[in-house]
């Protein structure tokens, strides 16, 4: 069964300490791999899609990479203000209405 | 280009009674997606739209919900004789409909049945 697994549920950290947060996947054909943050009471937000093992990609504080089994949410020095839910979506190739399988995320929390 | 807009963002029925809820999309993109999600839970799907046409829809999706898309431009979602198993938030989403495109949510709607 195609899944989408991440880990940690939740996670504190300190203003500044830098951690991974993980996205697994089982589904067969990736097509693409998506990181969304979302605050609590809103919308999922965009933040990357990677498209093939090895990609990498940064944005301010965060960078994500992909392997053939899973992706990898960094987060760097981290500030209060990236406390979020952050989501991980696979889009895989044998889906012809191009659907998006999604994990449950990880509640980030940055405490000053 | 203002993005993906809901209406309303919150909404209180009683158990029992119809709702609809109506999502504009950032223009020039022909899909539209529905989803439903809990809390401590991902989006679940409900239904898509490629331009007016509702291409797929949940077999988890209960027959009172049902989905518009007229003229391939807003869509509305509505839920007859609601329950209050229905109680969560109802996200939009928009894209350009390519092979691997990325889907822009709205702020949703959340919908409280009491």
């Amino acid at each position: 069964e195609d899944q989408v697994t991440q880990s940690p549920e939740a996670l504190r950290l300190q203003e500044g300490e830098s951690s991974s947060l993980n996205c697994s996947y089982t589904v067969s054909g990736l097509r693409g791999l998506f990181w969304y943050r979302q605050d609590p009471g809103k919308g999922p937000e965009f933040l990357f899609t990677l498209y093939s093992a090895g990609e990498e990609k940064e944005k301010e504080r965060l960078k994500a990479t992909l392997t053939k089994k899973e992706s990898f949410l960094h987060i760097t020095a981290p500030k209060p203000e990236d406390s979020a839910t952050y989501l991980c979506a696979v889009q895989y190739a044998m889906d012809s209405n191009y659907q998006l399988i999604w994990g449950a995320g990880t509640k980030l929390i940055i405490k000053p | 280009d203002t993005g993906v807009s809901q209406d309303p963002r919150h909404k209180i029925t009683k158990r029992g009674q119809n709702v609809t809820f109506r999502c504009d999309p950032i223009s020039e993109h022909n899909r539209l997606y529905w989803y439903r999600q809990t809390l401590g839970q991902g989006p679940e799907f409900l239904t898509y739209f490629q331009n007016e046409a509702q291409l797929e829809k949940s077999r988890l999706l209960s027959d009172r919900f049902s989905a518009e898309r007229p003229k391939g431009s807003f869509s509305t979602l509505e839920i007859q004789r609601t329950e209050q198993g229905d109680s969560a938030m109802y996200l939009c989403a928009s894209s350009w409909g390519r092979r691997t495109d990325t889907q822009y949510f709205g702020p949703g709607t959340r919908l409280t049945v009491l």
